[in-house]
């Protein structure tokens, strides 16, 4: 299975500032990548899908990078409500996979 | 508005049996594949299985394989995960969710139910 390694485990930034969350594969899954944001209590919610493609309602301030094995998820000024965990998820071939997530706290 | 409702989560012993159910609105369910994935107490997101839309063909982690079963009915616009053989460490929020895009294998999944919890305990 292809395993999924998302770096750092934990990001303090402040309001306003920029975030880069980094989703590492141990094989290449192209361009099949997607990023979730999650908060206590919720369920998942799709940011990106196809490594760069935002999902519906989004905000533009959310971005997706990346393929073959390196991807990026990058929120160029962080608001309040961003504060959240973030995972990616491959599509590339069976099983999916989820990578562990990073937590974006406020610094 | 689309939306996932699932139930059937519950309490249950080693070894025993559930069927979590998830019904589907706003939709046309028979045209997207459904998952579902699943969250234990305080850990990430684990992908279980997952249907094409036609129902023809289905996919499971190693982990669950041999023991759960993923279906759907779509006349009732709804899809389905029986549980057998539990084990303490299926312990999980366990929730539904619909692929992005329809007529293929697009599994990213812009939709997710609420959670139904499931229990695993003696």
């Amino acid at each position: 299975e292809i395993v999924l390694t998302q770096s750092p485990a934990t990001l303090s930034l402040s309001p306003g500032e920029r975030a880069t969350l980094s989703c590492r594969a141990s094989q290449s899954v192209s361009s099949y990548l997607a990023w979730y944001q999650q908060k206590p209590g919720q369920a998942p919610r799709l940011l990106i899908y196809d490594a760069s493609n935002r999902a519906t309602g989004v905000p533009a301030r959310f971005s997706g990078s990346g393929s073959g094995t390196d991807f990026t998820l990058t929120i160029s000024s962080l608001e309040p409500e961003d504060f959240a965990v973030y995972y990616c998820q491959h599509r590339s071939r069976w099983p999916l996979t989820f990578g562990g997530g990073t937590n974006v706290e406020i610094k | 508005e689309v939306q996932l409702l699932e139930s059937g989560g519950d309490l249950a012993q080693p070894g025993g049996s559930l069927r979590l159910s998830c019904a589907a609105s706003g939709f046309i369910f028979s045209s997207f594949g459904m998952s579902w994935v699943r969250q234990a107490p305080g850990k990430g997101l684990e992908w279980v299985s997952a249907l094409s839309g036609g129902g023809s063909s289905t996919y499971y982690a190693d982990s669950v394989k041999g023991r759960f079963t993923i279906s759907r009915d779509n006349s009732k616009n709804t899809l389905y995960l029986q549980l057998n053989s539990l084990r303490t460490d299926d312990t999980a929020v366990y929730y539904c969710a619909k692929s992005f895009r329809a007529f293929g294998d697009y599994f990213a999944f812009d939709i997710w139910g609420q959670g139904t919890v499931v229990t695993v305990s003696s």
